[in-house]
């Protein structure tokens, strides 16, 4: 079935820096949808991109997704210790099967 | 109510024996999925209905593992003969309709450990 990759699997930055996760699929996604879960917490929608080459702000946070349609990224800018936690690309087959195909997720954490 | 309950939040069970997990989603939405999650992993499908009825249960693991949702409102997973390899965070999620473009909205989870 489909799959998406998310790279890296860990970061750590200092409090300021940027962070940057890609999440990658090898064949065209639908849409891609992205989550926050916080350590031990559960996973909260943050987003959800659809078309070609969108870009989507939130405040610190940049969401992109690929021209093709198999990529897709998230950007923090200068990252504060509320960012820490775990960000989940998520991508939606579409049609009529709307089940979620999450990856690995990449976890995040900030040195004050 | 405020969000999606689910209950027990912690259940602690010996191998072979029978569980349920419930899930309360946000009122008024249709859809509800069945997740599970474990460590250092994504939550992976289980199995999402739309009503009463089970869209997709193409996750479910093996014919332990049932799920109903008899009122179109809460759902129940149900476990037989529990395994050691059971042990996972159980998330439920709802939304507003079945649609590709519906933010899910997961609740707290419950954590199963099969000993």
């Amino acid at each position: 079935g489909q799959q998406v990759m998310q790279i890296p699997q860990y970061q750590h930055v200092q409090e300021g820096e940027d962070f940057t996760t890609y999440c990658n699929s090898s064949t065209t996604l639908s849409n891609i949808q992205w989550y926050k879960q916080r350590p031990g917490g559960h996973p909260v929608f943050l987003i959800q991109l659809v078309k070609s080459g969108e870009v989507k702000k939130q405040k610190r946070l940049t969401f992109q997704f690929g021209e093709a349609k198999k990529n897709s990224s998230l950007h923090i800018t200068a990252t504060q210790t509320t960012d820490v936690g775990t960000y989940f690309c998520a991508e939606n087959s579409g049609g009529s099967n709307y089940k979620l195909t999450f990856g690995k997720g990449t976890l995040l954490t900030v040195n004050p | 109510g405020a969000g999606v309950s689910q209950t027990p939040s912690n259940k602690v069970t010996e191998k072979g024996k029978y569980v349920e997990l419930r899930c309360d989603p946000i009122s008024g939405h249709t859809a509800l999925y069945w997740y599970r999650q474990s460590l250092g992993q994504g939550p992976e499908f289980l199995i999402y209905f739309q009503g009463t009825g089970a869209a997709d249960d193409s996750g479910l693991p093996n014919d332990r593992f049932f799920a109903v949702r008899p009122e179109g409102s809460v759902s129940t997973l149900k476990i037989q003969r529990t395994e050691r390899g059971d042990s996972a965070v159980y998330l439920c999620a709802s939304s507003l309709q079945l649609g590709a473009n519906n933010e899910q909205f997961f609740g707290p989870g419950t954590r199963l450990t099969v000993l």
